[in-house]
Order: C-alpha cells, then sequence, then structure tokens
C-alpha cells in the first residue's frame, strides 16, 4: 500500500530559526513522484516542488531546502531563518507512475512566532 | 493568468439536501481532479477527468456522490441526500498535462469550497 507520514502535527519556532519537516513515504513503485505543498491560513494549496525517484539530488530554492533519501524513504523540507509568513500547513504527497492520484499526509502545522 | 476557481467558497445545507459544487480549471488543462479534506486532514482524491471522461472514480466515497464535466473544462461535483458527514473542504485541481501515469506534472489547486452539512 502507498502511504505518506508526516509524524509531526504541530511545529512552534521562534522568528529565524530554521526548522524541518519531516515525510515519509511508503510504496513498492520504482517510479513515483514528491511533492510539496503548503497551505497558508487562506486555504488554497500552493504547489513548491516536484521530485521524481529517480533524483535524490538535493534542492536549494532560497531559504527552502528539500533533503531526498530513498534509503530512509523519506523526503524532508528544511526552511532556514523562517519568516511569520512561513506560518501554514505543510503537506508531502506522493504520486505513482501507475497512477493520477495525489496521496497526501496529514500535514504539519508549522507556526512561526514573532 | 486566472488560477483555478471553485464557487460558492462556502455552502451551508441542511441534511437530505441536494447540492453542486463548480470548478473551472486552469485555461487549456485537461486533466481535473476532485479531494476532499476534512478538518485537520490531508485532501484526499475523489475522481480524475481527462477530458470529459471520468478516467478513475475511485475515490467516490459512495453513489451519493457524482461529477460531470460536459465540454472538457467546467466540472460540478455534485451531492444528493447530503449528510453530516459529508461536511469538508473539497478542493479542485487541474494539470497542464493528460495526467497520466508516468508524469508527475504538478496539480494546481483552487481555493475550495467549504461544505457544511446542519
Amino acid at each position: 500500500a502507498q502511504k505518506v507520514t508526516q509524524a509531526q502535527t504541530e511545529i512552534s519556532v521562534v522568528e529565524k530559526e530554521d526548522v524541518t519537516l519531516d515525510c515519509v513515504y511508503e510504496t513498492r513503485d520504482t517510479t513515483y513522484y514528491l511533492f510539496w505543498y503548503k497551505q497558508p491560513p487562506s486555504g488554497e494549496l500552493v504547489f513548491l516542488i516536484r521530485r521524481n525517484s529517480f533524483d535524490e539530488q538535493n534542492e536549494i530554492s532560497g531559504r527552502y531546502s528539500w533533503n531526498f533519501q530513498k534509503s530512509t524513504s523519506s523526503f524532508n523540507f528544511t526552511i532556514t531563518a523562517s519568516q511569520v509568513v512561513d506560518s501554514a500547513v505543510y503537506f508531502c504527497a506522493l504520486k505513482m507512475d501507475s497512477s493520477y492520484k495525489l496521496i497526501f499526509g496529514s500535514g504539519t502545522r508549522l507556526l512561526v512566532r514573532p | 493568468g486566472a488560477g483555478v476557481s471553485q464557487t460558492p467558497s462556502n455552502k451551508v445545507t441542511e441534511k437530505g439536501k441536494y447540492v453542486e459544487l463548480r470548478c473551472d480549471p486552469i485555461s487549456g488543462h485537461t486533466a481535473l481532479y476532485w479531494y476532499r479534506q476534512s478538518l485537520g486532514q490531508g485532501p484526499e482524491f475523489l475522481i480524475y477527468f481527462q477530458g470529459t471522461g471520468a478516467a478513475d472514480d475511485s475515490g467516490l466515497p459512495n453513489d451519493r456522490f457524482f461529477a460531470v464535466r460536459p465540454e472538457g473544462s467546467v466540472s460540478t461535483l455534485k451531492i444528493q441526500r447530503t449528510e453530516r458527514g459529508d461536511s469538508a473542504v473539497y478542493l479542485c485541481a487541474s494539470s497542464s498535462s493528460l495526467g497520466l501515469a508516468g508524469e508527475g506534472n504538478e496539480q494546481f489547486f483552487g481555493p475550495g469550497t467549504r461544505l457544511t452539512v446542519l
């Protein structure tokens, strides 16, 4: 079965701290895609990144970075020097090569306090 | 360009009533998806359209739920005999590709319709 686990329900940090959001996935497929989405209080899911299973290279985009490790089936997301505007619920999602749908984790609520 | 739009943004109805939720995808996107998000949970897949046809409706919870996309653009999710357990945010997404297996194109989401069944 395919599954995404985000064990951290809620994280609270003070502005400028670094924070890592964990994501562990399960699949038997050899080809799959991993995603991170941000859901601010307005409710709309905002796409952040896509990774395919053949590309384990880590990625950095400004203050955001992603660490993909197939050996541990993890796709963790780090925000460096967090800001209040980063406060949101963050979802990790999995898409199999053989399917159309995204399978989401239960999300991690990040609160960045000034 | 305009993103995915959904109407209404909020819908309050009484148990047993019929509701329709509308989704207008990004222009030119052929693939359209409906998801349901309950409080404190991630979105759960309901149905996927490729053009006008429902290519995968395996996520629809029961036969009270139905969706159409008659002209391959706007889609309507229809819920008959609503129940309190149907209360959730209904999200629509679209993607630029056919959304086929083997592709990882990102899905762009609308703001959702919050359905409350009293």
